[in-house]
């Protein structure tokens, strides 16, 4: 079972911030926190991960908070082709032959 | 990032017959392999975990028999869908992460390939 919980549908104006949250209070100490998102009928694609540190990449922004029981993925400027179901997933890193569990996952529509 | 690739893409067949799905590894090799089944506005489901030269490991309540899994090589793994009925019909999706299984590194997704059957 996903170990996260997101909020099902989220709406966002273009060349606005998106704000994705994600609660994980089970996580443990070595688990990671990844995001990955989904654009109509093609595979996930990879985001952005972090363990306790916020992290930043050319795609988004993903804080952290410090006791690491939720999450926040943040595109700082969301254009139409954002819009998709964004997947906040917990996991070890270094775990080759563990799966990806996916929740439900973030229905994010981004409106012109 | 490193790129995982699925074909077809799409293929459509008749109730009954077989389907094989490849998935490759184009710039890596993976000893593991994912397989995932998506049904319409649904999350993705696990199917099974491939192992580069042993059995696949078959997650509660799929039919090893009915999907059958093939990793011969650590760049290819196959799914092929046996006697496709058309509640069979879903989009399936492979994944797999570079490196053997201690390296750290995040999974990549194949682009995912609708079958129907009719």
């Amino acid at each position: 079972d996903a170990k996260t919980t997101q909020p099902p549908s989220m709406d966002c104006a273009e060349g606005r911030a998106a704000n994705l949250p994600c609660n994980h209070s089970t996580i443990s100490g070595n688990e990671y926190v990844y995001w990955y998102r989904q654009i109509h009928s093609q595979g996930p694609q990879y985001i952005i991960h972090g363990l306790k540190n916020n992290e930043t990449n050319e795609m988004a922004s993903l804080i952290i908070t410090e006791d690491r029981k939720s999450s926040t993925l943040i595109l700082p400027h969301a254009t139409l082709r954002d819009t998709a179901v964004y997947y906040c997933i917990v996991s070890y890193r270094n775990s080759g032959n563990t799966p990806l569990v996916f929740g439900k996952g973030t229905r994010l529509s981004v409106i012109a | 990032g490193a790129v995982v690739s699925q074909h077809p893409s799409r293929v459509i067949c008749k109730s009954g017959t077989s389907v094989k799905i490849e998935c490759r590894s184009l710039d890596f090799q993976a000893t593991t392999m994912f397989w995932y089944r998506q049904f319409p506005k649904q999350s993705l489901m696990l199917m099974a975990t491939s192992n580069e030269g042993s059995k696949a490991t078959y997650e509660q309540g799929v039919e090893k028999d009915k999907f059958l899994i093939n990793h011969a090589s650590l760049t290819l793994s196959t799914l092929t869908v046996t006697s496709a009925h058309p509640e069979d019909s879903s989009f399936y999706i492979c994944s797999a992460k570079p490196g053997p299984v201690t390296m750290n590194t995040e999974a990549f997704f194949g682009q995912g390939t609708r079958l129907t059957v009719v």
